[in-house]
């Protein structure tokens, strides 16, 4: 079964960093690009970055440029998003997501960017 | 980058009959490989997106054949034939011609 599961999220004061984990499963994760997509509590999605299969190609929002870092390591199936200067507006659930236009997504994780 | 405009906000919609929503891109979606990326999405409360179709009109297995998605360039359509009560949740379309981008949904519910 093809599975994506996030963690990492959690309450951070603003100014501060992050690390989420997406741990993938069941296919053969060198082989997609993945993604982090994010949501607002009752908004619409938003897409964060995007990594390629092999680590080499990197792209994110403007909104996050500069101040996160997406990653993977084969190795272990796992992606990874480095949340630096973290502000309230960064406040959302986020999400990994497999292939070019994703086909599976994970449960998502909470960030909270609060004093 | 690529601005995708969904119509309508939302749609109440009686349980047997159709329903339809528009998304509009601000650029073709048209790749240079050939391909269109354009996907349609249904969040149900609670879950996270669930992919409907792909490329524009390609239904994922385990879909019903209820819902049909169509266009190309800059103008696509999901309609669902008859609306089950299962239906009920937000739709977006999304780009990934040129990075992604989210239509702003449109949320769906059974009168």
């Amino acid at each position: 079964e093809v599975q994506l599961v996030e963690s990492g999220g959690g309450l951070v004061q603003p100014g501060g960093s992050l690390r989420l984990s997406c741990a993938a499963s069941g296919f053969t994760f060198s082989s997609f690009w993945m993604h982090w997509v994010r949501q607002v509590p009752g908004k619409g999605l938003m897409w964060v970055s995007r990594i390629n299969n092999d680590g080499s190609i990197t792209s994110y929002a403007d909104s996050v440029k500069g101040r996160f870092t997406i990653s993977r390591d084969n190795a272990n199936k796992v992606v990874y998003l480095q949340m630096n200067s973290l502000r309230a507006e960064d406040t959302a659930t986020y999400y990994c997501a497999r292939g070019w236009g994703p086909d599976t997504w994970g449960q998502g994780t909470l960030v909270t960017v609060s004093s | 980058d690529i601005v995708m405009t969904q119509t309508p906000l939302s749609l109440s919609v009686t349980p047997g009959q159709p329903a339809s929503i528009s998304c509009k891109s601000s650029q073709s979606l048209l790749h240079s490989d050939g391909k269109t990326y354009l996907n349609w999405y249904l969040q149900k409360p609670g879950q996270p997106p669930q992919l409907l179709i792909y490329e524009v009109s390609n239904r994922v297995s385990g879909v019903p054949d209820r819902f049909s998605g169509s266009g190309s360039g800059t103008d696509f359509t999901l309609k669902i034939s008859r609306v089950e009560a299962e239906d009920v949740g937000v739709y977006y379309c999304m780009q990934s011609t040129q990075l992604l981008t989210f239509g702003g949904g449109t949320k769906v519910e059974i009168k």
